[in-house]
């Protein structure tokens, strides 16, 4: 699976657009982008996953570019409750793909 | 139940004694992972299974660790002789099937604490 790269840590006033980057420049055609957070004290999440078209539900948006080199996880209007670790995944999807490699992800911290 | 268990929450054990981890996955869920994070560290594979297939064991540490998956359903994780070093949250996840994108739903962890 595609290694990903991302920043250690992020601040987001609170009610503001959260844009967390991830770099997958090695990404292949048959592997999907996963966002998944963990907060404080509690198992992984998961967000939102997405193959090449932007995604959106409940919880977040996914811009991937048009490269698929990298992508966008937006949460619209940061809370105090979305502070986390955000992890970007990328997985095949393919048996043998078992494993999802968590990284040291994404620090958000959402700032009252 | 509604989402993965795993017991006990919170573990203290002595060094040298072994411990066993319990993971209840989502019903119907055929794969189960185990990770184990260690403080302020990121998420480390252990094993995971998939229906009747070898899990693949690829992520254990040392040969003190083993899991079995009886069933279909219900997996234990196992620790002989434990090591201070092995003190971790051990996490427990499962999916509805692997082979097609889904999501992994996680376990709230079993705190381990070796003295």
């Amino acid at each position: 699976d595609a290694k990903t790269t991302q920043p250690t840590s992020m601040d987001c006033a609170e009610g503001r657009a959260a844009n967390l980057p991830c770099n997958h420049s090695t990404i292949s055609g048959n592997e999907y982008v996963y966002w998944y957070r963990q907060i404080h004290s509690q198992g992984p999440q998961y967000i939102i996953h997405g193959l090449k078209n932007n995604e959106t539900n409940e919880m977040a948006s996914l811009i991937i570019t048009e490269d698929r080199k990298s992508s966008t996880l937006i949460l619209p209007h940061a809370t105090l409750r979305d502070t986390a670790v955000y992890y970007c995944i990328v997985r095949g999807d393919q048996t043998g793909a078992n494993n999802l490699f968590f990284g040291t992800g994404t620090r958000l911290t959402v700032i009252p | 139940g509604a989402g993965v268990s795993q017991s006990p929450s919170n573990k203290v054990t002595e060094k040298g004694k072994d411990v066993e981890l319990r993971c209840d996955p989502i019903s119907g869920h055929t794969a189960l992972y185990w990770y184990r994070q260690s403080l302020g560290q990121g998420l480390e594979f252990l094993i995971y299974f998939q229906g009747n297939s070898a899990p693949d064991k690829s992520g254990l540490p040392s040969d003190r660790f083993s899991a079995e998956r009886t069933g279909g359903s219900v997996s234990t994780l196992t620790i002989q002789r434990t090591q201070q070093e092995d003190s971790a949250v051990y996490l427990c996840a499962s999916s509805l099937r692997q082979g097609r994108i889904t999501e992994a739903f996680f376990g709230q962890g079993t705190r381990l604490t070796v003295v």
